[in-house]
């Protein structure tokens, strides 16, 4: 089956800082989603984007799918952005996804 | 905003005991998915639905069953508890033409 690696596993920063996780897939995909799992374990999407790139507020996403790796940006951080974050991939036609093991990141004030 | 729903949110009961996990959606979804939530395991597929009735084994469907009779509705059942099913049950559902998956706030279980 598909791997999927995140990096890095855990991230700490300030308040402020800017952060880019990353997600490398070892096969093609038509199904690639980002999701952002809160303290309380709620996991909530927040891109799908199997190619190119999309924005969200401090929130941007960026896939390039022929390199198999796919980017997820936060800028300026805040306390609320801490939690662990997951991608996930898969292909239409197989309706289960492939999850990473996901990166933690722990925004200090 | 879709909206899926578990029915609980912390559940402890005892090994042997019959287990009930209930999912609702209200946006008309097709698929819908039942995963355990594991520390260091990270997210694993029980079993998935794509239709009412319709029913696939995912990567862990071992000890597990599940009911699906009306298509907002998803039920993960427990036979027969046991200590190693304690964890996070997590609940989704997709649309068939995108595949984008949203989830419920999941249910954590504890086996005693």
């Amino acid at each position: 089956g598909i791997q999927v690696e995140q990096s890095p596993p855990d991230l700490i920063l300030q308040e402020g800082a800017n952060s880019t996780l990353r997600c490398n897939f070892s096969d093609s995909v038509n199904n690639l989603q980002w999701f952002h799992q809160n303290p309380w374990g709620q996991l909530i999407n927040l891109f799908y984007i199997p190619s190119g790139t999309k924005q969200n507020g401090r929130l941007s996403a960026t896939t390039v799918a022929t390199e198999r790796y796919s980017l997820l940006y936060i800028s300026s951080s805040q306390t609320t952005d801490s939690g662990v974050y997951f991608c996930a991939v898969g292909n239409f036609g197989n309706e289960k996804l492939t999850f990473g093991t996901g990166t933690r990141l722990t925004i200090i004030p | 905003d879709v909206k899926v729903t578990q029915s609980s949110r912390y559940l402890v009961k005892r090994t042997g005991e019959k287990v009930f996990l209930e999912c609702v959606q209200d946006m008309d979804h097709e698929n819908m998915f039942w995963y355990r939530q594991d520390p260091g395991l990270g997210l694993r597929l029980i079993y998935f639905s794509y239709d009412v009735k319709m029913k696939e084994k995912g990567d862990i469907p071992e000890g597990y069953s599940v009911s699906r009779e009306k298509k907002e509705r998803f039920s993960l059942i427990l036979e027969s508890a046991s200590t190693n099913q304690t964890s996070m049950y997590l609940c989704a559902s997709s649309l068939s033409n995108t595949g984008e998956l949203f989830f419920g706030e999941g249910s954590r279980l504890t086996v005693l």
